[in-house]
């Protein structure tokens, strides 16, 4: 157990609709991190956050979102759900912001139909 | 730009060694190590940063070549329990910059009794 939570474990939805991943990191961490995984495109690194402000942007389409509020929980917002974007969507946290340990949290499974 | 690992699968027998290696085409700052289970997260392994030692603990250790921008993973004695695709993940710049944290496409090792 890294300590990093995420909800919901699995969400089936249907396309074109908007749903909102929930991480929350260790006690302490105040970096957060946004990464999707799937069979074709493997783990790709989409948005960071340190202590509520967006630290670095990666691979992360205009129809996804991310925040990160005063109590350091973040979440991540994807609309207009297409079929390919089905896939397990990773947080992780670290206590800075500079090259450090990354923990990851176990997942939300996406399936979109 | 991503990293390319190599092998992109190995088969060895409870005992043996293995080396995973991963390089770029890009002037690196970082390498961090992560080791994933199937259908679990990523688990932090270690991170090496341009100027630092060789990192390692217990059995499993890792090289970085600054020059030839490659780095290497080394299973000593491998147990069942090393069973996993390992992904070897990149920054160029202290802090990852725009870009974060970018993997390789992953190892999959097993481990047979």
């Amino acid at each position: 157990d890294s300590g990093v939570t995420q909800t919901p474990k699995h969400l089936i939805t249907a396309t074109g609709q908007r749903v909102t991943l929930r991480c929350s990191p260790r006690s302490g961490d105040l970096s957060v991190y946004w990464y999707q995984q799937s069979l074709d495109q493997g783990l790709q690194f989409l948005i960071q956050y340190y202590n509520g402000e967006e630290r670095a942007k990666g691979n992360i389409l205009e129809r996804f979102s991310a925040q990160q509020f005063p109590d350091l929980h973040s979440e991540l917002n994807l609309s207009s759900l297409e079929l390919g974007d089905s896939a397990l969507y990773f947080c992780a946290s670290s206590v800075e912001v500079l090259s450090d340990t990354q923990y990851f949290g176990p997942g939300t499974r996406l399936t979109v139909l | 730009q991503q990293p390319v690992q190599s092998p992109q699968a190995v088969i060895l027998r409870e005992g043996e060694d293995a080396v995973i290696n991963c390089s770029s085409s890009k002037a690196l700052y970082s390498v961090h190590w992560y080791r994933q289970k199937h259908g679990e997260a990523p688990v932090f392994l270690m991170i090496l940063l341009k100027g630092g030692e060789q990192k390692g603990h217990e059995k499993i250790s890792a090289s970085f070549n600054e020059k030839k921008q490659q780095s290497s993973l080394y299973l000593t004695a491998s147990q069942l329990s090393y069973s996993g695709t390992y992904f070897c993940g990149t920054e160029e710049r202290m802090g990852g910059g725009a870009d974060g944290l970018t993997f390789g496409k992953g190892t999959h090792l097993i481990i047979q009794p």
